[in-house]
């Protein structure tokens, strides 16, 4: 099955700067890459969402990157603000509608 | 509001009780997923239902049984419960033919 890696697992960024988080995936097959935001104590929500025929997608701060070659995908957030403070998921999905979640990367900014 | 809605938010049972979490969505989705959140934080599935169907069942002990009476429900029930059953369960639909997760906003179990 498929098999998602997340790193870092921790990442404190002083506000304005940039974060970066990536994943990588083991299934070539996969073709849907969405990135869940969990603030605490919150449900999970999409943030912003790629798919295997785009490399890059971008919404005002976020943007995600994916090579599909290398099988990785990365989340970026530009001039980071407190409230981007959370829990961030990558996913990838193969068939059907079944998502594998990476392990999460804690985001701490900084003010 | 259309929404993904579970209940109880909150339940602290102790081991050996059976306990039920419930879920709805509004959202007209045709899928629906068990979700168990870990300490950790690591979101693992636990079971699917298309239809009403069972599309997805991980390897999860028999002690948790899904049951889903039509498309815009997916229950799930917990026999025996374990002290390593507490966690955090969210449920969350999707339409199989699209592509996102809604998630319900999450039951946290604890079992004493």
């Amino acid at each position: 099955g498929e098999n998602v890696e997340q790193h870092p697992s921790t990442l404190s960024v002083q506000e304005g700067d940039s974060a970066v988080i990536k994943c990588t995936y083991s299934d070539s097959a996969s073709n849907y890459f969405p990135w869940y935001k969990q603030e605490l104590g919150k449900r999970p929500q999409l943030i912003i969402d790629i798919r295997s025929n785009v490399g890059e997608k971008k919404d005002q701060r976020i943007a995600v990157t994916l090579n599909k070659t290398a099988k990785h995908f990365s989340l970026h957030i530009t001039e980071t603000q407190p409230e981007d403070s959370a829990v961030y998921f990558c996913a990838a999905r193969v068939t059907g509608n079944q998502f594998y979640f990476g392990t999460g990367t804690s985001l701490t900014v900084i003010p | 509001d259309t929404a993904v809605s579970q209940t109880p938010k909150y339940l602290v049972t102790q081991m050996g009780n059976d306990k039920s979490i419930k879920c709805e969505q509004n959202l007209g989705h045709d899928t629906m997923y068990w979700y168990k959140q870990d300490s950790k934080k690591f979101l693992k599935i636990m079971f699917s239902y298309n239809n009403k169907e069972l599309i997805i069942n991980e390897t999860v002990p028999n002690r948790f049984s899904p049951k889903s009476p039509d498309k815009a429900h997916l229950n799930l029930h917990i026999n025996s419960l374990e002290l390593g059953d507490s966690a955090v369960y969210f449920c969350a639909s999707s339409q199989l033919s699209s592509y996102g997760y809604t998630f319900g906003s999450g039951t946290r179990l604890t079992v004493v």
